[in-house]
């Protein structure tokens, strides 16, 4: 069965310390993988999604990142973080060949900018 | 622009009772719907799955698809204390991943 993992669970980082958060999955091929943020209280808002190896879409525009380095890893970083970075960061999955698939996520990390 | 609306609640039900959260969205070529649950701190799982009109049972949970009035639901019977979360739904317009458009999800408080 397939698995998707993410790391740190939760993070504490002054304003303008760098970020990297990753998130691998395992048990499949060829995933789509996607950075939501959840700020306290609101709904999902898409950072950035993947349908392969090195192509990145980003959906909104700022000072975080994205990379996909291998086929089933999906780094999020930032050179600077500001106080608005804070929230809940889900990493997700979903199959690359349906399109018509449920996404899947990871446990999430909770990162606090002080 | 794609968009899913939900009620943001909170949605009371006493316990034992139906607790009925809706959905609209805008993309009349939208093909596939999911109702998630995330409860308080943790990450949203995956509860129902719906690709076509009418509708289609698990357990304590049926979900009800009107594409023509693209309208979406969830009804929970016999609502238990372990229900309360917040329900988000989500809809994939023409089936590719980066069209899924979560909702900002109902919470749903159910009462002892």
């Amino acid at each position: 069965s397939q698995t998707i993992h993410q790391w740190p669970a939760t993070l504490v980082q002054p304003v303008g310390s760098p970020l990297s958060l990753e998130c691998t999955v395992e048990g499949t091929s060829n995933p789509n993988l996607y950075w939501y943020r959840q700020a306290a209280g609101r709904g999902l808002q898409l950072l950035f999604y993947s349908v392969g190896i090195g192509q990145i879409s980003s959906e909104v525009p700022q000072n975080l990142s994205a990379s996909r380095p291998q086929d089933r890893q999906f780094i999020l970083s930032s050179k600077k973080l500001l106080l608005s970075d804070s929230g809940f960061y889900l990493c997700a999955w979903s199959p690359g060949v349906r399109g018509d698939q449920p996404q899947h996520f990871g446990d999430g990390t909770r990162l606090s900018i002080l | 622009q794609k968009e899913v609306e939900q009620n943001s609640g909170p949605l009371s039900v006493p316990e034992g009772a139906i607790a009925s959260l809706n959905c609209t969205y805008s993309d009349r070529g939208s093909q596939s719907f999911f109702w998630y649950r995330q409860y308080s701190g943790k990450s949203p799982e995956l509860i129902m799955s719906i690709y076509s009109n009418g509708d289609k049972e698990d357990g304590r949970f049926t979900a009800q698809l009107n594409k023509a009035s693209q309208y979406v639901s969830l009804l929970i019977r016999d609502s238990q204390p372990s229900d309360s979360a917040t329900y988000l739904c989500a809809v994939n317009a023409r089936n590719y991943g980066q069209n899924f458009v979560f909702g900002p999800g109902t919470r749903l408080s159910v009462l002892p």
